[in-house]
């Protein structure tokens, strides 16, 4: 199936303890983006990635690291989690070109818990 | 950093009305606009996108764009319990997209 799969789906952990969470995709699209969704349902922009290379960086904390080793994949990790961490986290891809980078294609989510 | 408003709603209609679903934005030169579904506990998917002033349609769907009142609208016609979801409207930036907090839609049958 052609898709953009992220894991685990669920995540629950302790604070300060440090996680990864994985997104693939088999699309052949060149730009990669992690989004953070809050409780509200707002969804915000955290990184983007072109072709392995880091295009987008908005205000997040540095214990968020993302890492992408191809262009078909683009990983979180997260040091020593806090308690507003907790959040659905959302991978999405998207080809290069006008009014087509805009048409993200999202990954499932990974909602994550921190107690 | 590009401003996306709406109404969070929740927005009610019964079935088989029309339901209108209103965004505004800041920044005069923005070019094109999109608007995702998220229905509950899943991901947003692409429904609609426009970027010539006046109305597109696509199904039961029209989106229409005013860019000098600076806003665009999503209308669903013939309104089903099935298109109860949550709808984002997103606006573009440099290299991403400026989502809007979302309406949330309930169509009661």
């Amino acid at each position: 199936d052609t898709a953009v799969s992220q894991t685990p789906k669920y995540l629950v952990t302790q604070m300060g303890n440090d996680k990864s969470i994985k997104c693939e995709q088999n699309l052949g699209h060149d730009t990669m983006y992690w989004y953070k969704q809050d409780s509200k349902k707002f969804l915000k922009i955290m990184f983007s990635y072109n072709n392995k290379e880091l295009i987008i960086n908005e205000t997040v904390p540095n214990r968020f690291s993302p890492k992408s080793p191809d262009k078909a994949h683009l990983n979180l990790h997260i040091n020593s989690l806090e308690l507003g961490d907790s959040a659905v986290y959302f991978c999405a891809s998207s080809r290069k070109g006008t009014l087509q980078w805009e048409k993200l294609l999202f990954g499932s989510g990974t909602q994550l818990s921190v107690l | 950093q590009k401003e996306v408003e709406q109404n969070s709603g929740p927005l009610s209609v019964p079935e088989g009305a029309i339901a209108s679903l209103n965004c505004t934005y800041s920044d005069r030169g923005s070019q094109s606009f999109f608007w995702y579904r998220q229905y509950s506990g899943k991901s947003p998917e692409l429904i609609m996108f426009i970027y010539s002033n006046g109305d597109k349609e696509d199904g039961r769907f029209t989106a229409q764009l005013n860019k000098a009142s600076q806003y665009v609208s999503l209308l669903i016609r013939d309104s089903q319990p099935s298109d109860s979801a949550t709808y984002l409207c997103a606006v573009p930036g440099a290299n991403n997209l400026f989502f809007g907090t979302g309406t949330r839609l309930t169509v009661i049958p």
